[in-house]
């Protein structure tokens, strides 16, 4: 079974500039998460999808950060403009459905350095 | 709201012997409980997880947990550690409120290994 696809896996650009991050989940997983990991930290949810649509986005800085799902599969988070304190790791992560407890597979992520 | 606390940062272990990663959170509801462990330029993979039943979880690579409700505890131990097993290890939680939209981790700091020879 293939894992959780994500691209690019590095990324460096300027404060201010503007970045998009891919991913893939496992197929058939209709719950779609992304998390930000600044270095030395735990990851923190940004959003998660169910399917197509937005379960929770109470983390995501909505004045820079966008992200959607279009199809339920694959989905794309966007960075514009971005600042310094962005630079991390964004990891995407999928799982079967969105019961608590079902298992989440990690993606391995996109570095992410803003100068 | 819940929240982790992983009580060492770095820990240090020589080849064999064992190891104890302290894990305690906090929260006014139920939770399930997780470990996880990301090695260097990966994701995260899970190692093992507490939903219900016997309090003492067994998972992936010798790796085993005890939950301690009273305690607010989820200590993750190994009795003999690899060169592999140098990786960063996170202990998370999700909040059991019985409702199906869910499944939101939140993590700790995380506890970087690094095993010697």
């Amino acid at each position: 079974e293939a894992g959780v696809a994500q691209s690019p896996r590095y990324k460096i650009i300027e404060k201010r500039q503007s970045v998009a991050f891919w991913c893939n989940p496992i197929s058939g997983h209709a719950t779609l998460y992304w998390y930000q990991q600044i270095l030395g930290q735990g990851p923190k949810l940004l959003i998660q999808f169910q399917n197509n649509g937005v379960v929770d986005d109470s983390q995501l800085p909505k004045d820079r950060f966008s992200a959607e799902r279009l199809k339920g599969v694959d989905s794309t988070l966007k960075i514009q403009p971005a600042k310094l304190e962005d630079s991390a790791v964004y990891l995407c992560a999928s799982s079967l459905d969105d019961l608590e407890g079902d298992e989440q597979y990690f993606g391995p992520g996109t570095r992410l350095t803003v100068t | 709201a819940q929240s982790v606390t992983q009580l060492d940062s770095q820990v240090p272990v020589f080849e064999e012997a064992p190891v104890e990663l302290r894990c305690n959170y906090s929260s006014s509801v139920s939770v399930y409980l997780f470990w996880y462990v990301q090695y260097p330029n990966q994701g995260l993979q899970l190692l093992l997880k507490y939903l219900s039943g016997s309090t003492l979880v067994k998972g992936i690579n010798g790796f085993e947990a005890e939950f301690n409700k009273s305690q607010t505890s989820f200590h993750l131990r190994k009795p003999s550690v690899h060169i592999s097993d140098t990786a960063e290890y996170f202990c998370a939680v999700i909040q059991a409120q019985g409702k199906a939209a869910g499944n939101k981790l939140t993590f700790g700091g995380g506890t970087r290994v690094l095993v010697k020879p």
